[in-house]
């Protein structure tokens, strides 16, 4: 079974610092890919970013990018320049399913991270 | 606004009564879910519809049941609540895998259900 693991409960970063937040993983689907939300206190579902296990280079957008290392199934989120608005608490995710195009699938998410962004 | 609504926001339900969560999406998308989230566990999946016309279990299906009204249209319901169904819940769409898919899932704002 497919399975989404982050170690970290909390975290603290300093304001304008970079952090990274864990993620693991476990599959044996040759296809899959991984995405990260954010949920700030309001409680919506923000989407981050995506990484196909395909993809040959780390996936950015903007301030965030993904390191993914395939042999260790990892797939880290780095936020460069920490604002406060990024207190939050962020979810990695594993597509399940989708393997073909047009195909249905579902994600999997792990525990989360609450991040809090110090002044 | 386009997107994936949920009535109720929040719902406070005593021991043994029934409720049904809504969700509906004009985004035309063929794919629509329940999640609950509780401190700690994430977001799990209670069921989902693939697309109009099939509902499938998900990891925490017990106490649930769903109904796939049409293609916008996903409904969630209790039977008979219990203390451990009080969580948030989730809604959400998705396209079908393919190139727009890279964003994943649109969610609705969640329902904060309480049972006493």
């Amino acid at each position: 079974a497919q399975k989404i693991t982050q170690t970290q409960p909390g975290m603290f970063v300093q304001e304008k610092e970079a952090v990274t937040l864990d993620c693991t993983y476990d599959t044996s689907d040759p296809s899959y890919g991984l995405f990260w939300y954010k949920q700030p206190s309001s409680g919506e579902m923000i989407f981050l970013i995506y990484q196909g296990s395909y993809d040959q280079q780390n996936a950015t957008e903007g301030r965030y990018s993904l390191n993914f290392q395939k042999a260790r199934k990892s797939a880290n989120l780095v936020i460069s320049a920490s604002q406060l608005g990024d207190s939050a608490m962020y979810f990695c995710a594993m597509r399940e399913g989708g393997a073909l195009m047009d195909s249905s699938y579902k994600l999997i998410f792990g525990s989360g991270t609450r991040l809090l962004v110090r002044p | 606004n386009a997107g994936v609504t949920q009535t109720p926001k929040f719902q406070v339900l005593k021991t043994g009564q029934s409720m049904t969560l809504q969700c509906a999406q004009d985004m035309n998308h063929n794919s629509m879910y329940w999640y609950r989230q509780d401190p700690g566990m994430g977001l799990r999946l209670i069921y989902y519809s693939a697309s109009e016309g099939t509902t499938d279990k998900g990891e925490v299906p017990n106490g649930y049941n769903v109904s796939r009204l049409n293609k916008r249209e996903f409904s969630l319901r209790l039977e008979s609540a219990a203390p451990s169904q009080t969580s948030v819940y989730f809604c959400a769409s998705s396209v079908l895998w393919g190139a727009l898919a890279n964003y994943g899932y649109t969610f609705g704002s969640g329902t904060r259900l309480t049972v006493v």
